[in-house]
């Protein structure tokens, strides 16, 4: 069981828009940064997003990422075959005294 | 050009010990905090450890704590993982990942991992 949740699957056609949600509690995403990942099969994960809704260098503008109290929401808009893969939210916890992942989502470009 | 190089995984029985080494080039290797996260088959990122660049500070996930022991050799370049009294449920692709470590007053946390190795293979199994 993760402690930031992720719904296990999304999916949307190519050029369409989808969201993929993370739900934490006020130890986590509501005192800390939130960062996102997409992980192709078979491969490393790759940094998105990074405090809450920056791109690093080369991350296209068609995603994009908020965070509202103790949930953060990652948008991709403009879908494209090569957005399928496994997308993580991660966020330092407090209580823990360590990062700790969302469940991860599966995205699938119908 | 930024890179993290795992190696050291590999197949061994239940109790048994391994070492895992992360080499990076491209960067300031003292400079930043330096992880471990694992991925068992066909599930999600779980952290295992961290480092601070000075090696002073340390952190561990509960399930590691007691068995693993991380490690950093700065002038190699270079960052460990020992993992002592193995079960199979440490089976898992190991990736290293850097991270900015970030402190004010008391307070110290681990930014985003903005690089990632290709994963190294640890089996458990007899």
């Amino acid at each position: 069981q993760s402690v930031l949740t992720q719904p296990p699957s999304a999916s949307g056609t190519p050029g369409q828009g989808v969201t993929i949600s993370c739900s934490g509690s006020r130890s986590n995403i509501g005192s800390n940064d939130i960062s996102w990942y997409h992980q192709l099969p078979g491969t490393a994960p790759k940094l998105l997003i990074l405090r809450n809704d920056q791109r690093p260098l080369g991350v296209p503008d068609r995603f994009s990422a908020s965070k509202s109290g103790t949930s953060a929401s990652l948008a991709i808009s403009g879908l494209r075959s090569e957005d399928e893969a496994y997308y993580y939210c991660a966020s330092w916890d407090d209580s823990l005294n360590s990062p700790v992942f969302g469940g991860g989502t599966r995205l699938t470009v119908l | 050009e930024v890179q993290l190089l795992e190696s050291g995984g590999g197949l061994v029985r239940p109790g048994g010990s391994l070492r895992l080494s992360c080499t990076a080039s491209g960067f300031s290797f003292v400079g930043y905090a330096m992880n471990w996260v694992r991925q068992a088959p066909g599930k999600g990122l779980e952290w295992v450890s961290a480092i601070s660049g000075g090696g002073d500070d340390i952190y561990y996930a509960a399930s590691v704590r007691g068995r693993f022991t991380v490690s950093r050799d700065n002038a190699k370049k270079t960052l460990y993982l020992q993992m002592n009294s193995l079960r199979a449920e440490d089976t898992a692709v190991y990736y290293c990942a850097k991270t900015d470590y970030e402190c004010s007053g008391d307070r110290c946390y681990l930014d985003a991992f903005d690089i990632w190795g290709q994963g190294t293979m640890v089996t458990v199994s007899s």
